[in-house]
């Protein structure tokens, strides 16, 4: 199993410019996430997907969009990139049992600079 | 709503003393506790984690975190600090899985080893 991967490693963009962040997931989870994390802030949830077919805002979901384009895989779109938005971007997804004992597997993240 | 506080963004211990990284949450609903860790330029993975069972809960590579829910603590533990223990580590709360099973995290404290 490859678990949570991400795609690509690093970007860098322009102000303006537009990306997808792609994340696949081959655990047959339900649930998918994006955060984002910037220093000293921990990681902050943009978007989640409770389950294919849904998706939810998060705290910061300003200036993103989502698809969860099937069970497997959930993109994150950037549609006019803002120098606010460099971070490091991470995806994860989680099986959504029972009782809150979901664990939350994680992807090697997508570094972003936006110039 | 919840939210977790990690005092010290920053702790340095000597190879082989008592690590000791705290956690403080509110929430207004019995939480489920987790503790990660992230090793540079990785992604995070799971330490630890409390779903209401036994209060001291026994993690990977030696770390153990205890729920006192009059302190509103889950505060992460290992006896004998490891150089590879040099990491971040996150403390999150979620809000179970009623509710999205939404994670919220702390700012993060990055552990430095001394030989």
């Amino acid at each position: 199993n490859a678990g949570v991967t991400q795609t690509p490693k690093f970007q860098v963009l322009k102000t303006g410019q537009s990306m997808t962040l792609q994340c696949a997931q081959d655990m047959n989870h339900n649930s998918m996430y994006w955060y984002r994390q910037d220093p000293g802030m921990g990681l902050r949830l943009i978007y989640y997907s409770a389950s294919e077919g849904t998706t939810d805002k998060g705290e910061v979901p300003n200036g993103y969009n989502v698809s969860r384009l099937n069970k497997r895989e959930f993109s994150l779109r950037l549609e006019s990139a803002a120098p606010s938005q460099t971070s490091v971007y991470f995806c994860a997804s989680s099986q959504r049992g029972l009782a809150g004992t979901d664990t939350q597997y994680f992807g090697p993240g997508t570094r972003l600079t936006v110039l | 709503a919840q939210s977790v506080t990690q005092l010290g963004s920053h702790v340095s211990v000597s190879e082989g003393a008592l690590v000791l990284l705290r956690c403080n949450y509110s929430s207004s609903v019995p939480p489920y506790l987790f503790w990660y860790v992230q090793y540079p330029n990785q992604g995070l993975q799971l330490l630890l984690k409390y779903t209401s069972a036994a209060t001291l809960v026994k993690g990977i590579n030696g770390f153990e975190a205890e729920f006192k829910k009059s302190e509103t603590s889950f505060h992460l533990t290992k006896p004998s600090a490891h150089m590879s223990d040099a990491a971040e580590y996150f403390c999150a709360v979620s809000d179970g899985p009623n509710a999205g099973n939404m994670l919220t995290f702390g700012g993060g404290t990055r552990l430095m080893v001394k030989p």
